[in-house]
C-alpha cells in the first residue's frame, strides 16, 4: 500500500467550477503536509503548506484531519491555468531531517 | 528571486556509460535533495545532504553516488547506466529555518539508449 494515496483522476471540469481533491497518508507520525502543482515535464512547485487545521490562499483551501489522516484541496472558480497535476506530499520524519513522500498525483483539466 | 539551478537540462547517454548531474541550491539554502521521476510516476526520493553531510538516503541505487560541496552545490554521479535510469532527475533545496519547504529545480532529463 502506498504511503500517500490520492484520487486517481483525471478531473475534467469547466471554467468556474469548484473541484476538490482528497489524499490519505499512512504514517501517523507525519508532521507536515503540502500540496504541490506539477505541469507536464516541469518541476513540482509548492502550492500550499498545510499545517494544523488547514489554511486558505485565494481560491485554494487546504484542510487537514489528523485523526483520519486525510488532507484535501479545494479549488474554487477554476481557471484554465489551473490545469496541472496536483501532488499530495507528506513529510516523513526521520531523525530531524525532512524526507518528502509524494502521492501519484491527480490530474486536473479545466476546459473553456 | 533566485531558484534552484540544475545542469545539464537534457542528457543522452548509452548503456553502461556514466553521467554527472549538477545542482546549485537557492542562495543560503544548506540542504539539498535529489529525486527521480520516471514516466508517469511520482518523484521518488534518492538522497539528501545537509551542510555537506549525507542526511538521509532513499531509493538510490548502489551505482549512484552523490555529494555536496563547500559552496553547497551538489552532484549526482551515475555509473553503469541502465535503460531504466531514463527519467527526470530533480534537485530541491531548503533552508535550515524551513526544512520542510523544498523548492525544486527544473530537472535534468536523462535518456539512456
Amino acid at each position: 500500500r502506498k504511503e500517500v494515496e490520492q484520487d486517481p483522476g483525471p478531473f475534467n471540469v469547466p471554467e468556474g467550477a469548484t473541484v476538490a481533491f482528497n489524499c490519505t497518508y499512512s504514517n501517523s507520525a507525519s508532521q507536515s503536509f503540502f500540496w504541490y502543482r506539477q505541469d507536464c515535464r516541469k518541476e513540482p512547485k509548492l502550492l500550499m503548506s498545510v499545517y494544523s487545521s488547514g489554511n486558505e490562499d485565494g481560491r485554494f483551501t487546504a484542510q487537514l484531519n489528523r485523526a483520519s489522516q486525510y488532507i484535501s484541496l479545494l479549488i474554487r472558480d477554476s481557471k484554465l491555468s489551473d490545469s496541472a497535476t496536483y501532488l499530495c506530499v507528506v513529510n516523513e520524519p526521520n531523525s530531524g531531517y525532512s524526507t518528502l513522500t509524494f502521492g501519484k498525483g491527480t490530474m486536473l483539466l479545466v476546459s473553456p | 528571486a533566485a531558484g534552484v539551478i540544475q545542469s545539464p537540462r537534457h542528457l543522452i547517454k548509452e548503456k553502461r556509460e556514466t553521467a554527472t548531474l549538477k545542482c546549485y541550491p537557492i542562495p543560503r539554502h544548506d540542504t539539498v535533495y535529489w529525486y527521480q521521476q520516471g514516466p508517469g510516476q511520482d518523484p521518488q526520493f534518492l538522497i539528501s545532504f545537509y551542510e555537506k553531510m549525507q542526511s538521509d538516503k532513499g531509493s538510490i541505487p548502489d551505482r549512484f553516488s552523490a555529494q555536496q560541496f563547500s559552496d553547497y552545490h551538489s552532484e549526482l554521479n551515475m555509473s553503469s547506466l541502465e535503460l531504466g535510469d531514463s527519467a527526470l532527475y530533480f534537485c530541491a533545496s531548503s533552508s535550515e529555518r524551513q526544512l520542510d519547504e523544498q523548492f525544486f529545480g527544473p530537472g535534468t532529463r536523462l535518456t539512456v539508449l
